[in-house]
């Protein structure tokens, strides 16, 4: 079973910031927080990972809470083209741990 | 840098009959994953290899479902009889081995339905 919770939808308005929450209040200090997205009809595609520091790329931006137990994902300006379902995983740095994917947000970026 | 390759692309079927799809990871990359998505859900893992070796096939119904990886690059994964569960999206991804964050490369799937 996954163990994060995101809410099931969330909309954004186009080139405001999107800001998807996750719960992993289980979380273990050696496991680190992971974003994929998933575009209709694609495969799911690596955003960004953390481990307690806040993290940017070029995609998006990771905020962790400093207890860890809950991060935020952030689209900075939302494009139409970032209508997809998000994905927060949590994960030992291990090889041969694999990712567990739970249901995520579907974001729809509007208009 | 080309991608994962999954085909067919689309596949339907009537129950209890066979199906095989058909995985090229990237080149180079050691791990690939066969994940089973059905509608509305997030991917499931059923196996990963690593070269020709099995990981993990512990999701796997291997009462009806098989995976190879012969020389350690294609993958094909066979459902044999399917049955109308078995309708979803199935996912091919690959890794680098010894990759630090072992972040997977995921192809564009391929649906089954099965009638």
């Amino acid at each position: 079973d996954a163990k994060t919770t995101q809410p099931t939808s969330m909309d954004c308005a186009e080139g405001r910031a999107a800001n998807l929450p996750c719960n992993h209040s289980t979380i273990s200090g050696n496991e680190y927080v992971y974003w994929y997205r998933q575009i209709h009809s694609q495969g799911p595609q690596y955003i960004i990972h953390g481990l307690k520091n806040n993290e940017t790329n070029e995609m998006a931006s990771l905020i962790i809470t400093e207890d860890r137990k809950s991060s935020t994902l952030i689209l900075p300006h939302a494009t139409l083209r970032d209508t997809a379902v998000y994905y927060c995983i949590v994960r030992v740095e291990d090889y041969g741990q694999n990712f567990v994917f739970g249901p995520g947000t579907r974001l729809s970026v509007l208009p | 840098e080309a991608g994962v390759a999954q085909s067919p692309r689309y596949k339907i079927i009537e129950k209890r009959q066979s199906v095989a799809f058909w995985c090229n990871p990237i080149s180079g990359h050691a791990t690939l994953y066969w994940y089973q998505q059905i509608l509305g859900q997030g991917p499931k893992l059923l196996i990963q290899f690593q070269n020709n070796g099995v990981v993990d096939d512990s999701q796997l119904p291997k009462d009806r479902f098989s995976a190879e990886r012969l020389k350690g690059v294609d993958s094909t994964l066979k459902i044999q009889p399917a049955k109308l569960e078995d309708s979803a999206v199935y996912l091919c991804a690959s890794s680098l081995q010894g990759a630090s964050y072992n972040e997977q490369f995921f192809g564009p799937g391929t649906r089954l339905t099965v009638l």
